[in-house]
């Protein structure tokens, strides 16, 4: 079955730390990867996708994630962490008429 | 501003009522999705239309039905509402799957 995971249900970090949120995949052929971000009571918020290229993407606030293909991962990370990170990251990952999402991590970033 | 609206934003049913929530979206995408997100479990696709004049049963469909109104809207129905069904609902809608999704700020549903 296609199927996207996230191992850790959350994560913690220190304010100016780096960070890194784990995503892996399980789907054929050569799918778009997609991170979105949920705050509080708010709808997902796109960060960034890659879909092919650099194995490294830039996206919104600061955030980049690496494709590994090898590996079928797509892990989210930022060089220096800031308290307003804190929300529920989903990895995402299409397929030809929908995407299936992992089931998020929560990510706490202490002062 | 451009995006997806849904209504209402929160919602209290009893058991066995019937419900129908709203999505709207100006962006002339061709598909919409219906998601409901429960703690620990992510996102789960209840129902979902690629385009038009066609609807699909998504990993969750059981105790919902959908109608796509127009390109603009597609509402989903809760028939008989179960306890289990109280969950936050999202709408999203594409213009194809391959540029992502752009969601509405969901609903947030209670079934006593």
């Amino acid at each position: 079955a296609q199927s996207v995971a996230q191992p850790e249900d959350q994560v913690n970090v220190a304010e100016g730390n780096p960070l890194t949120v784990k995503c892996t995949y399980s789907v054929s052929g050569n799918p778009y990867l997609f991170w979105y971000v949920q705050y509080p009571n708010r709808g997902l918020q796109f960060l960034l996708k890659y879909i092919t290229g650099d194995n490294l993407v830039k996206g919104s606030y600061g955030f980049e994630a690496e494709f590994n293909k090898s590996q079928t991962s797509f892990h989210l990370k930022k060089p220096s962490a800031l308290v307003s990170d804190s929300a529920l990251y989903f990895c995402a990952v299409s397929l030809p008429d929908k995407l299936i999402f992992g089931t998020g991590t929560r990510l706490q970033v202490f002062p | 501003n451009a995006g997806v609206t849904q209504t209402p934003k929160f919602q209290v049913l009893k058991t066995g009522q019937s419900m129908t929530l709203q999505c709207a979206q100006d962006m002339n995408h061709n598909s919409m999705y219906w998601y409901r997100q429960d703690p620990g479990m992510g996102l789960r696709l209840i129902y979902y239309s690629a385009s038009e004049g066609t609807t699909d049963k998504g990993e969750v469909p059981n105790g919902y039905n959908v109608s796509r109104l127009n390109k603009r809207e597609f509402s989903l129905r809760l028939e008989s509402a179960a306890p289990s069904q109280t969950s936050v609902y999202f709408c999203a809608s594409s213009e194809d799957t391959g540029y992502g999704y752009t969601f509405g700020s969901g609903t947030r549903l209670t079934v006593v």
